[in-house]
């Protein structure tokens, strides 16, 4: 799996949009790019992942640079509720479904 | 709901006792994985299963084993080889074999040591 590179924090202001960004140089053209969270001493929770073309759900938005070589996550009305640490991973899909967990960006949004 | 269930949230484990972490999921999943979680740390793979009665060890499998006996069910024994327990452990599921959809995870149980 292609290594991420992380910011290892960032401050948001409550009701701003939170741009969480990844550095992934090495993907390959068949990696795919999942984000999750994880609240502290919760278990992470899921929030998007895509190929190349860019992802929204209720949760959040996906930027993937052109070139794959990078991404962005977007929490476009950051509350309190979402701070917490954010794992950008990148995988091969047909690889058995294993996620490699790094350091993450710790998120914290204040009022 | 659908979820992945880990019991208990907090276990304490004696020196040479071997411990079970329970995991059931009711999202008819065949993958189901755990992983460790030390402070301050990501997650490293412990095991993981594709498909019942079948399953490979991760990175860190010394001093740990799983079952997989039924689909919703894959429960891990921290045995007395593993030396340094102390740690939070994360029980994820994910859908289709070698697909691209996302892993869930469970709410984690925490495991220290008397």
């Amino acid at each position: 799996d292609a290594k991420t590179t992380q910011p290892p924090s960032m401050d948001c202001a409550e009701g701003r949009a939170a741009n969480l960004p990844c550095n992934h140089s090495t993907i390959s053209g068949n990696e795919y790019v999942y984000w999750y969270r994880q609240i502290h001493s919760q278990g992470p929770q899921y929030i998007i992942h895509g190929l190349k073309n860019n992802e929204t759900n209720e949760m959040a938005s996906l930027i993937i640079t052109e070139d794959r070589k990078s991404s962005t996550l977007i929490l476009p009305h950051a509350t309190l509720r979402d701070t917490a640490v954010y794992y950008c991973i990148v995988r091969v899909a047909p690889a058995g479904n294993m996620l490699t967990f790094g350091g993450g960006t710790r998120l914290m949004v204040k009022p | 709901d659908g979820g992945i269930t880990q019991s208990p949230k907090y276990l304490f484990r004696k020196e040479g006792q071997n411990v079970t972490l329970s995991c059931e999921q009711n999202l008819n999943h065949d993958a189901m994985y755990w992983y460790r979680q030390d402070p301050g740390q990501g997650l490293r793979l412990i095991y993981y299963s594709q498909i019942v009665n079948d399953f490979q060890k991760g990175d860190i499998a010394e001093g740990y084993s799983v079952s997989r006996e039924k689909k919703e069910s894959f429960p891990l024994t921290v045995t007395s080889a593993q030396k340094n327990p102390t740690a939070f452990y994360l029980c994820a599921s994910s859908g289709r074999r070698y697909s691209n959809q996302p892993q869930h995870f469970g709410d984690g149980t925490r495991l220290s040591i008397l």
